[in-house]
Protein backbone atom coordinates (compact mmCIF):
# COMPACT_ATOMS: atom_id res chain seq x y z
CA UNK A 1 0.00 0.00 0.00
CA UNK A 2 1.38 3.19 -0.92
CA UNK A 3 1.83 5.70 1.72
CA UNK A 4 -0.24 8.66 0.28
CA UNK A 5 -2.69 7.80 -2.56
CA UNK A 6 -4.33 10.41 -4.12
CA UNK A 7 -6.86 10.15 -7.19
CA UNK A 8 -4.78 11.36 -10.82
CA UNK A 9 -8.08 13.19 -11.94
CA UNK A 10 -8.60 15.52 -14.02
CA UNK A 11 -11.09 16.67 -11.83
CA UNK A 12 -13.34 19.63 -13.67
CA UNK A 13 -15.09 22.27 -12.34
CA UNK A 14 -16.88 25.48 -13.52
CA UNK A 15 -15.54 28.22 -12.60
CA UNK A 16 -17.09 29.34 -8.61
CA UNK A 17 -17.67 25.95 -7.89
CA UNK A 18 -16.25 24.57 -4.79
CA UNK A 19 -13.45 21.98 -6.24
CA UNK A 20 -12.99 19.24 -3.61
CA UNK A 21 -9.72 17.03 -3.90
CA UNK A 22 -9.11 14.14 -1.36
CA UNK A 23 -6.08 12.21 -0.30
CA UNK A 24 -5.53 9.21 1.79
CA UNK A 25 -2.28 7.63 3.94
CA UNK A 26 -1.37 4.65 5.38
CA UNK A 27 0.49 5.04 8.34
CA UNK A 28 -2.15 5.97 11.22
CA UNK A 29 0.27 7.52 13.23
CA UNK A 30 0.94 10.82 10.89
CA UNK A 31 0.29 13.75 12.72
CA UNK A 32 0.66 16.43 10.33
CA UNK A 33 -0.51 16.91 6.73
CA UNK A 34 0.54 19.10 4.03
CA UNK A 35 -1.36 19.93 0.54
CA UNK A 36 1.07 21.79 -2.08
CA UNK A 37 -0.02 23.05 -5.51
CA UNK A 38 2.12 22.75 -8.62
CA UNK A 39 1.76 23.93 -11.71
CA UNK A 40 3.06 22.60 -15.18
CA UNK A 41 7.05 22.51 -15.36
CA UNK A 42 7.11 23.99 -11.86
CA UNK A 43 7.79 23.16 -8.37
CA UNK A 44 5.56 22.79 -5.78
CA UNK A 45 3.98 25.55 -3.24
CA UNK A 46 2.87 25.21 0.14
CA UNK A 47 -0.97 25.99 0.45
CA UNK A 48 -1.45 24.85 3.39
CA UNK A 49 -0.69 22.55 6.72
CA UNK A 50 -3.16 20.60 9.20
CA UNK A 51 -2.44 18.75 12.11
CA UNK A 52 -5.80 18.54 14.06
CA UNK A 53 -9.01 16.84 12.98
CA UNK A 54 -11.64 18.62 11.87
CA UNK A 55 -11.31 21.83 9.12
CA UNK A 56 -8.75 24.60 8.75
CA UNK A 57 -9.45 27.47 6.63
CA UNK A 58 -7.25 29.94 5.17
CA UNK A 59 -8.87 32.01 2.67
CA UNK A 60 -10.60 30.15 -0.18
CA UNK A 61 -8.74 26.56 0.61
CA UNK A 62 -10.43 24.58 3.60
CA UNK A 63 -8.19 21.36 4.60
CA UNK A 64 -10.14 18.92 6.48
CA UNK A 65 -8.60 16.10 8.38
CA UNK A 66 -10.45 12.62 9.65
CA UNK A 67 -7.61 10.39 11.34
CA UNK A 68 -9.95 7.73 12.03
CA UNK A 69 -10.56 7.36 8.58
CA UNK A 70 -7.14 8.20 7.44
CA UNK A 71 -8.09 10.75 4.94
CA UNK A 72 -7.50 14.63 4.49
CA UNK A 73 -9.15 16.63 1.50
CA UNK A 74 -8.88 20.10 0.56
CA UNK A 75 -12.17 22.38 -0.65
CA UNK A 76 -11.18 24.99 -2.70
CA UNK A 77 -14.45 27.84 -2.78
CA UNK A 78 -15.31 30.13 -5.51
CA UNK A 79 -12.63 28.06 -8.12
CA UNK A 80 -11.02 30.21 -10.25
CA UNK A 81 -9.04 29.45 -14.02
CA UNK A 82 -5.94 30.22 -12.08
CA UNK A 83 -6.47 27.04 -9.65
CA UNK A 84 -5.98 24.84 -12.57
CA UNK A 85 -2.87 22.60 -11.26
CA UNK A 86 -1.54 19.57 -10.03
CA UNK A 87 -2.57 19.42 -6.21
CA UNK A 88 0.01 17.17 -4.00
CA UNK A 89 -0.72 15.82 -0.65
CA UNK A 90 2.07 14.84 1.36
CA UNK A 91 3.12 13.41 5.13
CA UNK A 92 5.97 13.18 6.57
CA UNK A 93 7.57 9.67 6.81
CA UNK A 94 6.33 6.86 8.72
CA UNK A 95 6.58 6.86 12.72
CA UNK A 96 9.01 4.46 12.84
CA UNK A 97 11.50 5.60 10.07
CA UNK A 98 13.35 8.25 12.53
CA UNK A 99 16.32 8.38 10.19
CA UNK A 100 14.25 10.56 7.48
CA UNK A 101 12.43 13.48 7.14
CA UNK A 102 11.80 13.94 4.13
CA UNK A 103 7.77 14.57 2.89
CA UNK A 104 6.60 11.41 0.69
CA UNK A 105 4.17 12.96 -2.06
CA UNK A 106 0.95 11.72 -3.43
CA UNK A 107 1.06 11.26 -7.23
CA UNK A 108 -1.41 14.35 -6.98
CA UNK A 109 -4.68 15.01 -8.54
CA UNK A 110 -5.24 17.60 -11.85
CA UNK A 111 -7.16 19.95 -11.57
CA UNK A 112 -9.21 21.45 -14.60
CA UNK A 113 -11.55 25.04 -13.71
CA UNK A 114 -13.46 25.56 -16.99
CA UNK A 115 -14.36 29.33 -17.07
CA UNK B 1 9.48 33.36 2.58
CA UNK B 2 12.95 31.67 2.08
CA UNK B 3 14.59 31.72 -0.80
CA UNK B 4 15.98 28.65 -2.62
CA UNK B 5 17.69 29.41 -5.65
CA UNK B 6 18.08 26.32 -8.06
CA UNK B 7 20.25 26.35 -11.40
CA UNK B 8 20.18 26.07 -14.29
CA UNK B 9 16.53 25.57 -14.83
CA UNK B 10 17.05 23.73 -18.11
CA UNK B 11 19.45 21.71 -19.51
CA UNK B 12 19.81 19.41 -22.64
CA UNK B 13 23.03 17.46 -23.00
CA UNK B 14 24.55 14.41 -24.66
CA UNK B 15 23.94 10.82 -23.55
CA UNK B 16 27.16 10.02 -21.53
CA UNK B 17 27.89 13.32 -20.53
CA UNK B 18 27.40 14.66 -16.73
CA UNK B 19 25.60 17.49 -15.70
CA UNK B 20 25.63 19.71 -12.44
CA UNK B 21 22.99 20.99 -10.38
CA UNK B 22 23.52 23.78 -8.10
CA UNK B 23 21.08 24.30 -5.34
CA UNK B 24 21.34 27.42 -2.23
CA UNK B 25 19.58 28.71 -0.06
CA UNK B 26 19.99 32.63 -0.33
CA UNK B 27 19.06 33.84 3.25
CA UNK B 28 19.26 30.73 5.79
CA UNK B 29 21.34 27.92 6.70
CA UNK B 30 20.63 24.71 5.59
CA UNK B 31 21.79 22.08 7.44
CA UNK B 32 19.45 19.61 5.21
CA UNK B 33 18.76 19.36 1.90
CA UNK B 34 16.31 17.24 -0.09
CA UNK B 35 16.38 16.30 -3.72
CA UNK B 36 13.63 14.83 -5.67
CA UNK B 37 13.05 13.57 -9.27
CA UNK B 38 10.05 13.64 -11.13
CA UNK B 39 8.64 11.78 -14.40
CA UNK B 40 6.01 13.74 -16.40
CA UNK B 41 2.44 12.82 -14.95
CA UNK B 42 3.98 11.49 -11.56
CA UNK B 43 4.60 12.27 -8.12
CA UNK B 44 7.79 13.62 -6.30
CA UNK B 45 9.93 11.18 -5.57
CA UNK B 46 12.68 11.18 -2.86
CA UNK B 47 16.13 10.93 -4.53
CA UNK B 48 18.50 11.53 -1.44
CA UNK B 49 19.01 13.54 1.48
CA UNK B 50 21.70 16.20 1.91
CA UNK B 51 23.31 16.88 4.94
CA UNK B 52 26.22 19.62 5.53
CA UNK B 53 29.60 18.24 6.03
CA UNK B 54 28.17 14.62 5.85
CA UNK B 55 28.01 11.54 3.09
CA UNK B 56 23.80 12.08 1.66
CA UNK B 57 21.44 9.13 2.61
CA UNK B 58 20.21 7.70 -0.65
CA UNK B 59 16.91 6.12 -0.99
CA UNK B 60 16.46 2.37 -2.31
CA UNK B 61 17.21 2.01 -6.31
CA UNK B 62 19.00 5.30 -6.60
CA UNK B 63 22.74 4.55 -7.57
CA UNK B 64 24.69 7.06 -5.36
CA UNK B 65 27.67 6.88 -7.91
CA UNK B 66 25.63 7.76 -10.87
CA UNK B 67 23.89 10.61 -8.58
CA UNK B 68 26.73 12.35 -7.02
CA UNK B 69 25.42 14.88 -3.83
CA UNK B 70 27.96 17.44 -2.51
CA UNK B 71 26.66 19.59 0.57
CA UNK B 72 30.22 21.49 1.22
CA UNK B 73 28.21 24.33 2.96
CA UNK B 74 25.11 25.31 4.60
CA UNK B 75 24.19 26.99 1.59
CA UNK B 76 25.25 25.25 -1.06
CA UNK B 77 24.17 21.44 -2.23
CA UNK B 78 25.16 19.77 -5.80
CA UNK B 79 23.44 17.23 -7.50
CA UNK B 80 25.96 15.70 -10.86
CA UNK B 81 24.04 13.13 -12.73
CA UNK B 82 27.03 11.52 -13.96
CA UNK B 83 27.15 9.66 -17.37
CA UNK B 84 23.50 10.84 -18.00
CA UNK B 85 21.44 8.62 -20.18
CA UNK B 86 17.79 9.20 -22.31
CA UNK B 87 16.47 7.67 -18.90
CA UNK B 88 17.46 10.11 -16.49
CA UNK B 89 15.77 13.09 -18.37
CA UNK B 90 13.32 14.09 -15.49
CA UNK B 91 12.48 17.23 -13.48
CA UNK B 92 14.98 17.21 -10.92
CA UNK B 93 14.11 19.49 -7.96
CA UNK B 94 15.70 20.50 -4.42
CA UNK B 95 14.13 21.55 -1.51
CA UNK B 96 15.70 22.96 2.53
CA UNK B 97 14.29 23.89 5.64
CA UNK B 98 14.71 25.79 7.83
CA UNK B 99 15.40 23.87 11.46
CA UNK B 100 13.49 20.82 11.11
CA UNK B 101 10.18 22.23 10.55
CA UNK B 102 8.07 20.58 7.22
CA UNK B 103 6.32 23.61 7.64
CA UNK B 104 9.20 25.57 7.02
CA UNK B 105 10.28 24.01 3.67
CA UNK B 106 11.14 25.56 0.61
CA UNK B 107 11.74 24.40 -2.97
CA UNK B 108 14.17 25.08 -5.73
CA UNK B 109 12.75 26.16 -9.03
CA UNK B 110 13.50 22.83 -10.43
CA UNK B 111 15.59 21.86 -13.44
CA UNK B 112 14.37 19.83 -16.34
CA UNK B 113 17.20 17.87 -17.56
CA UNK B 114 16.44 16.29 -21.27
CA UNK B 115 19.44 13.83 -22.47
CA UNK B 116 19.51 13.21 -25.94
Amino acid sequence: QKEVEQNSGPLSVPEGAIASLNCTYSDRGSQSFFWYRQYSGKSPELIMFIYSNGDKEDGRFTAQLNKASQYVSLLIRDSQPSDSATYLCAVPPPTMDTGRRALTFGSGTRLQVQP
Amino acid sequence: GAVVSQHPSRVICKSGTSVKIECRSLDFQATTMFWYRQFPKQSLMLMATSNEGSKATYEQGVEKDKFLINHASLTLSTLTVTSAHPEDSSFYICSATIGSSNEKLFFGSGTQLSVL
